[in-house]
C-alpha cells in the first residue's frame, strides 16, 4: 500500500531563516506531487506541483521554492522566511495518469514564523 | 477561475441527527469532486470521490451527490456521531493542461454533541 510522509511535524523558525520541508511517498512510482498551504482562517491553497523529477510548476508568486530530486521526494524550501509564511503545509500525491484519480495527503507540517 | 464555496461554515447538531453539507463551484468543467475530512491539526482524509460522469457515491453512513450542470454537491451524513466532529472540505479537479490540482472550499466545521 502507499504511504506519504512529511517532516518535521512542527517547526518554529525566526523571520529571515531558511526552510526545508520534506515529503516522501512510498509504494508507488511516478506520482504527481503537490504542496498546499493552509493559512489561519483561509482555505487550502496550491503552491507547487510536479509531474516528474526536476519538473516543478509554481502556482503562486512567493519566496518559496520546490524541488523534486527523486521520483518520490518533494522538498519545499525558502532562503528567508517571512511572517506570512506561517501556516500548515500539506504534501499530496496522485497516481500519475488520469485526472480522475484520488489525491492523498500527508500528515502536514505546522510552521510558525516568529 | 474556479471558486468553491461551502455552506454552512459551521454546524452544531445533537448526536443521531441526519445532516447535509453543501458545496458549490463556479466552473462545471471538472474531472471530479472530492470530499475530505480534517481533524484539528491533522492532514486530510479522503472520504468520497465522485467522477464527473457520476451522480453519487456512498461509503457507510456517508453519501455524496454531484449535480455538475448546476455546480453543486452535497454530503449527507446519516445518524451523526460525536466522532464525526471535524472540518469537512469539498474540492474539485478542473479540466486543464495536466495540473490536476485540487481547488478547495473553505470547509464546514461540524460539531456533533453527545
Amino acid at each position: 500500500s502507499q504511504t506519504i510522509h512529511q517532516w518535521p511535524a512542527t517547526l518554529v523558525q525566526p523571520v529571515g531563516s531558511p526552510l526545508s520541508l520534506e515529503c516522501t511517498v512510498e509504494g508507488t512510482s511516478n506520482p504527481n506531487l503537490y504542496w498546499y498551504r493552509q493559512a489561519a482562517g483561509r482555505g487550502l491553497q496550491l503552491l507547487f506541483y510536479s509531474v516528474g523529477i526536476g519538473q516543478i510548476s509554481s502556482e503562486v508568486p512567493q519566496n518559496l521554492s520546490a524541488s523534486r530530486p527523486q521520483d518520490r521526494q518533494f522538498i519545499l524550501s525558502s532562503k528567508k522566511l517571512l511572517l506570512s509564511d506561517s501556516g500548515f503545509y500539506l504534501c499530496a500525491w496522485r497516481a500519475g495518469t488520469g485526472g480522475w484519480k484520488t489525491q492523498y495527503f500527508g500528515p502536514g507540517t505546522r510552521l510558525l514564523v516568529l | 477561475k474556479q471558486e468553491v464555496t461551502q455552506i454552512p461554515a459551521a454546524l452544531s447538531v445533537p448526536e443521531g441527527e441526519n445532516l447535509v453539507l453543501n458545496c458549490s463551484f463556479t466552473d462545471s468543467a471538472i474531472y471530479n469532486l472530492q470530499w475530505f475530512r480534517q481533524d484539528p491539526g491533522k492532514g486530510l482524509t479522503s472520504l468520497l470521490l465522485i467522477q464527473s460522469s457520476q451522480r453519487e457515491q456512498t461509503s457507510g453512513r456517508l453519501n455524496a451527490s454531484l449535480d455538475k450542470s448546476s455546480g453543486r454537491s452535497t454530503l449527507y451524513i446519516a445518524a451523526s456521531q460525536p466522532g464525526d466532529s471535524a472540518t469537512y472540505l469539498c474540492a474539485v479537479v478542473n479540466w486543464d493542461t495536466g495540473r490536476r490540482a485540487l481547488t478547495f472550499g473553505s470547509g464546514t466545521r461540524l460539531q456533533v454533541q453527545p
